[in-house]
């Protein structure tokens, strides 16, 4: 199985604010995926990043942008914190071998007060 | 774009009855048909998938079965246990790519 590591697992931030969070895989996969999940809905797709490139966005505001760095770490910066941006974000890589299987880390929890 | 339609929101059964749960998506290009089960503060974990070129899937008590031409694929789940309470979730693939859109989720309550 795939490690995902994200970080933090909670944080409270008010409005107006800018947050980060932080992805790791254990297997430093070159393809990382973030994903938004609000309370009692699915995942919505953000945007996804092949060798600290952009590849595809979801529809989200420019203030969500995101980072993946050489070792394929990844980050998900917002700005401009909104209420309604309070939702449980899920990064998440192939599982590899080709079949197309996204292993999701245990997610951030952000709310925005 | 993709839209994924997921039905029942609930859906609660007695243990050892069989639960489905459907989905339509609208994207005739999607080739890639996923479901996750995602217990109450956990992260969304595969329990099956389906490929466009494939009809039937099946693991044990689950399967998944996908009609191309209507546009929609179906969780079976057999013998459920209570165990298996818990939210599950189709994807579709956005056309060919890695991308998944997800449905609003079914919460599924097995009762003892």
């Amino acid at each position: 199985e795939t490690g995902v590591t994200q970080s933090p697992t909670h944080l409270i931030k008010t409005r107006g604010q800018q947050v980060t969070l932080r992805c790791s895989s254990q297997s430093g996969h070159n393809t990382v995926s973030w994903y938004q999940q609000a309370l009692g809905q699915g995942p919505q797709f953000i945007f996804q990043y092949y060798r600290e490139e952009e590849n595809g966005r979801g529809n989200f505001p420019p203030r969500f942008s995101g980072l993946q760095f050489p070792n394929y770490s990844s980050e998900l910066n917002v700005n401009a914190l909104e209420l309604d941006d309070s939702a449980l974000y899920l990064c998440a890589t192939p599982a590899g071998g080709n079949t197309g299987e996204l292993f999701f880390g245990e997610g951030s929890r952000l709310t925005v007060l | 774009g993709e839209n994924v339609e997921q039905h029942p929101s609930t859906l609660s059964v007695q243990e050892g009855d069989s639960a489905v749960i459907k989905c339509t998506y609208s994207d005739s290009a999607s080739n890639y048909f996923p479901w996750y089960k995602q217990e109450l503060g956990k992260r969304p974990q595969l329990i099956i998938d389906i490929r466009s070129n494939v009809g039937e899937k099946k693991d044990q008590r689950i399967a998944v079965t996908l009609n191309k031409t209507a546009k929609h694929f179906s969780l079976h789940i057999t013998e459920t246990q209570p165990e298996d309470s818990a939210v599950y979730f189709c994807a579709a693939s956005l056309g060919g790519s890695e991308k998944l859109v997800f449905g609003k989720g079914t919460k599924l309550t097995v009762n003892p």
